[in-house]
């Protein structure tokens, strides 16, 4: 199974763009990447996910390298409501069976500032 | 309107006492998934179905088990509680292609 590499945390001013890098150098080639949040004390939330080119929601950007070893989620006006822990989430598929994991990283508590 | 029900939000229960947790589903994916999650920890898988196949993580310890009587419904047993199971348990969904939909967790609590 890959594995994801996360900074334990991170600060971003009201207003500017939070950038949250993910490192998963060890990703198979028809493995994606999704990202959730999760504030305190309720369910993670969906965010975003991508196989090899960027996306882009209502929510947030994500960024792959070419190589698909890191990826990138901004966010691009960061609010209070932001502040949260983010995972970066290789989906694990076994196309040829019935396993369909998916296995959290360590998360990024982002702490937006006023 | 709630898409992954989880019941009870809070459950206390006695050490070595057997519990049960539920999950209740209205998207009709056919992927359920049990994580634990304790305190300033990432959530853990314990296991997760594919249709009526059960997945078991190899470090899901014995004293877990869960079972899937139909689409809808998954629940979570824990055989004789220890206090090192306290924790929040996660219920989630998806299809086999989709993002995955998270319940709002039952935190349990061992006394």
């Amino acid at each position: 199974d890959a594995k994801t590499t996360q900074p334990t945390s991170m600060d971003c001013a009201e207003g500017r763009a939070a950038n949250l890098p993910c490192n998963h150098s060890t990703i198979s080639g028809n493995e994606y990447v999704y990202w959730y949040r999760q504030i305190h004390s309720q369910g993670p939330q969906y965010i975003i996910h991508g196989l090899k080119n960027n996306e882009t929601n209502e929510m947030a950007s994500l960024i792959i390298t070419e190589d698909r070893k890191s990826s990138t989620l901004i966010l691009p006006h960061a609010t209070l409501r932001d502040t949260a822990v983010y995972y970066c989430i290789v989906r694990v598929v076994n196309y040829g069976g019935a396993t369909n994991k998916l296995i959290f990283g360590t998360g990024t508590l982002l702490a937006v500032q006023p | 309107d709630a898409m992954v029900i989880q019941n009870p939000r809070y459950q206390v229960t006695q050490f070595g006492k057997p519990v049960t947790l539920s999950c209740s589903q209205t998207l009709n994916h056919n992927v359920m998934y049990w994580y634990q999650q304790k305190s300033s920890q990432a959530p853990k898988l314990l296991f997760h179905y594919y249709d009526k196949d059960f997945n078991n993580e190899a470090d899901t310890p014995d004293n877990f088990q869960s079972r899937r009587p139909n689409t809808s419904f998954c629940f979570l047993d824990i055989r004789s509680p220890g206090l090192g199971d306290a924790a929040m348990y996660l219920c989630a969904t998806s299809s086999r292609t989709t993002e995955a939909f998270f319940g709002q967790g039952t935190r349990l609590t061992v006394v």
